[in-house]
């Protein structure tokens, strides 16, 4: 199946930084993106859809200027947490849509914590 | 928007069958999903219903009724391995035809020898 590769894996960070985690698709050319944010034992919550050379599109009660998005290329979207907090410590996931497939194929996931 | 309603614990031993159940409300359908999620990892894809019936694949297989808003994701010769978080997910009818998938709170299956 097609590989959607996510980095870092892991990630700590000070309270005050930012971080950025990236979402690549490795073997096909992925139009759109999603990020998602997953609290422990919680499902997916969708943040907001990116798509290639425009404005992401974020779901309702998401911060947009706290959660940039950027997808630059077909392969490359980046999700940057802003001045991180505590409260934004999480698991994000990315997902990328091959148009050729029905699925869209998931990230490996960041484990974020802000300390 | 969706709601979404799976159960939120199973617990089966190996060798058995589990059926897990998503009921679901949605001001526009465009398919459903199941996907498998060990802890701490991504999800994986198991199975797509877009028409009414069921696919089956290998162990595992999927069930919609659109007019119930209702699917099943059956397990079956579970196998330790199959321990893990079964998200059922709602493809809406997006703008741009492919839309963004709303996900339930996942089953978490147990499998005990």
């Amino acid at each position: 199946g097609a590989v959607v590769s996510q980095h870092p894996s892991r990630v700590i960070c000070k309270s005050g930084t930012s971080v950025k985690i990236e979402c690549r698709s490795l073997d096909f050319q992925a139009t759109t993106m999603f990020w998602y944010r997953q609290f422990p034992k919680k499902s997916l919550m969708l943040m907001a859809t990116s798509n290639e050379g425009s404005k992401a599109t974020y779901e309702q009660g998401v911060e947009k200027d706290k959660f940039l998005i950027n997808h630059a290329s077909l392969t490359l979207s980046t999700l940057t947490v802003t001045s991180a907090h505590p409260e934004d410590s999480s698991f994000y996931i990315c997902s990328a849509r091959d148009w050729s497939r029905t699925e869209a194929f998931f990230g490996q996931g960041t484990r974020l914590t802000v300390v | 928007g969706q709601n979404i309603d799976q159960p939120t614990e199973m617990t089966a031993t190996e060798g058995a069958i589990v059926q897990i159940n998503c009921t679901y409300q949605t001001s526009g359908f465009n398919g459903l999903f199941w996907y498998q999620q060990h802890a701490g990892e991504a999800p994986t894809f198991l199975s797509y219903n877009v028409l009414d019936g069921l696919e089956e694949k290998g162990r595992f297989s999927s069930f919609l009724s659109r007019s119930k808003g209702y699917s099943y994701l059956l397990l079956k010769e579970l196998q330790m391995k199959d321990s893990a978080s079964y998200l059922c997910a709602v493809r809406d009818q997006g703008t741009d035809s492919w839309g963004k998938l709303q996900f339930g709170a996942g089953t978490q299956v147990v499998v005990t020898p």
